[in-house]
């Protein structure tokens, strides 16, 4: 059962245009999510994150959305440059506490989307 | 300041072999985790280690293990390759719950 799921296998979009990625998921207990990137044969990179109690956190031309009621998170790029061409995961993290005390660390990921900007 | 290494970057293997991939987290990071990315399946959490205990365990077969030494660099076992294994091999360290993860750039492990 897939809790995070990026239903686009891809996108493509002109030089300067928006970009707009989406995200679903399922598990209420998702406490905070994050929008990485990555290049082939690199590890993804952190973008920009958001946490539950929220609705929107922008960073530079990068603004993440939640809608909390509608399970749905989306990244949205402006403008886009052909240097954001990559794959976009989100990632979700689980809130439940351990038995031992300490936190969860786990993260659930989209399968991704593979974004193409055009100059 | 350093990022997240592991070792090797490629390793070729043939099935019914065992691999050991090592992790050297960021300075500071306690928390280690371990993700398999995979074309169909995506990322998929392996497991996570801090101050050297298991915290927690994604669903992979018992094939699949790791541990944390005492500097915090992790390693993970994989016995009994199947062709199935061939994945790219990620590790991400964080120093706490309220901080991002960052990511190595993989072991990519083809089992031939």
């Amino acid at each position: 059962d897939q809790q995070v799921k990026q239903n686009s296998p891809s996108l493509s979009v002109q030089e300067g245009r928006i970009s707009i990625l989406n995200c679903d998921y399922t598990n209420s207990m998702f406490d905070y999510f994050l929008w990485y990137k990555k290049y082939p044969a690199e590890g993804p990179t952190f973008l920009i994150s958001i946490s539950s109690i929220k609705d929107k956190n922008e960073d530079g031309r990068f603004t993440v959305f939640l809608n909390k009621s509608a399970k749905h998170l989306s990244l949205h790029i402006v403008p886009s440059q052909p240097g954001d061409s990559a794959v976009y995961f989100c990632a979700a993290r689980d809130a439940q506490r351990q038995k031992s005390g300490g936190s969860n660390y786990k993260l659930t990921f989209g399968k991704g989307t593979l974004l193409t900007v055009n100059p | 300041k350093a990022g997240v290494t592991q070792t090797p970057r490629y390793l070729i293997k043939t099935r019914g072999q065992q691999v050991t991939l090592s992790c050297s987290p960021i300075s500071g990071h306690r928390s280690v985790s371990w993700y398999q990315q995979t074309p169909g399946q995506g990322l998929q959490f392996l497991f996570e280690y801090f101050s050297e205990t298991q915290r927690n365990k994604g669903n992979f077969p018992g094939r699949f293990s790791g541990r944390q030494f005492s500097n915090s660099r992790s390693e993970m076992n994989v016995s009994t390759l199947e062709l199935g294994d061939s994945a790219l091999y990620l590790c991400a360290s964080t120093k706490g719950y309220r901080y991002g993860y960052t990511f190595g750039s993989g072991t990519r492990l083809t089992v031939v």
